[in-house]
């Protein structure tokens, strides 16, 4: 079964609401966790890198204010998106890593209206 | 930096013949390399890994990956194709410790004719 969950699979949002994107691992603890975004016909391209208990790695581009991480704990961890515009629409994917493993969650698809 | 290149965007093979995906990558060391496939909608599924040992890697769904150091290469291959592996299928780098960053490829699409 699946080893990382993420949550929801699929989420329509209005342009100017925020959307929080879950991804929990289950059967290891995830000390570290990872975000990516997939634009359509492309591949996954790194956001941002998050350690438990410890503020979140952007990668250059990434707007921090704009997509907040949270990881509290050492099975969840949360992608918000901010003030969600179109552009914003895209395919969003976690993967978890901890003990030497690394799963990647289902991918979260928004679609900002 | 590492980096991954895919030199084939899109490839289309007849079911039940042989497949092999290209992939190259750039890294200082010895990286740990894995093939993930993609379903359209989906997320991930890792297909096999490389980290050290026998440099040809047994991986789910028949598929298989040989790490060529000298070419900095780690191809994927299967057989025989089925219907149903049409699908995306990305390679990736990461530094070793196994959950560091992992840098995706571009991807290659796989089409499945009968």
């Amino acid at each position: 079964g699946a080893v990382v969950s993420q949550h929801p699979s699929r989420v329509i949002c209005k342009s100017g609401t925020s959307v929080k994107i879950e991804c929990r691992s289950l059967d290891f603890q995830a000390t570290t966790m990872f975000w990516y975004r997939q634009f359509p016909k492309q591949s996954l391209m790194l956001m941002a890198t998050s350690n438990e208990g410890s503020k979140a790695t952007y990668e250059q581009g990434v707007e921090k204010d704009k997509f907040l991480i949270n990881h509290a704990s050492l099975t969840l961890s949360t992608l918000t998106v901010t003030s969600a515009h179109p552009e914003d629409s895209s395919f969003y994917i976690c993967s978890a890593g901890g003990d030497g493993k690394l799963f990647f969650g289902s991918g979260t698809q928004l679609s900002v209206l | 930096a590492q980096s991954v290149t895919q030199p084939d965007i899109h490839i289309t093979v007849s079911e039940g013949a042989s497949l092999e995906l290209r992939c190259n990558y750039s890294y200082g060391a010895t990286p740990y390399l894995f093939w993930y496939v993609q379903s359209p909608g989906q997320g991930l599924q890792l297909l096999l890994k490389y980290f050290s040992g026998d440099t040809l890697v047994q991986g789910i769904k028949g598929f298989e990956a040989e790490f060529k150091r000298s070419q900095s290469s780690f191809n994927l291959r299967k057989p025989s194709v089925h219907w149903s592996d049409a699908a995306e299928y990305f390679c990736a780098v990461g530094a070793p410790g196994g959950y560091q960053k992992v840098t995706f490829g571009t991807g290659t699409k796989l089409q499945v004719i009968p």
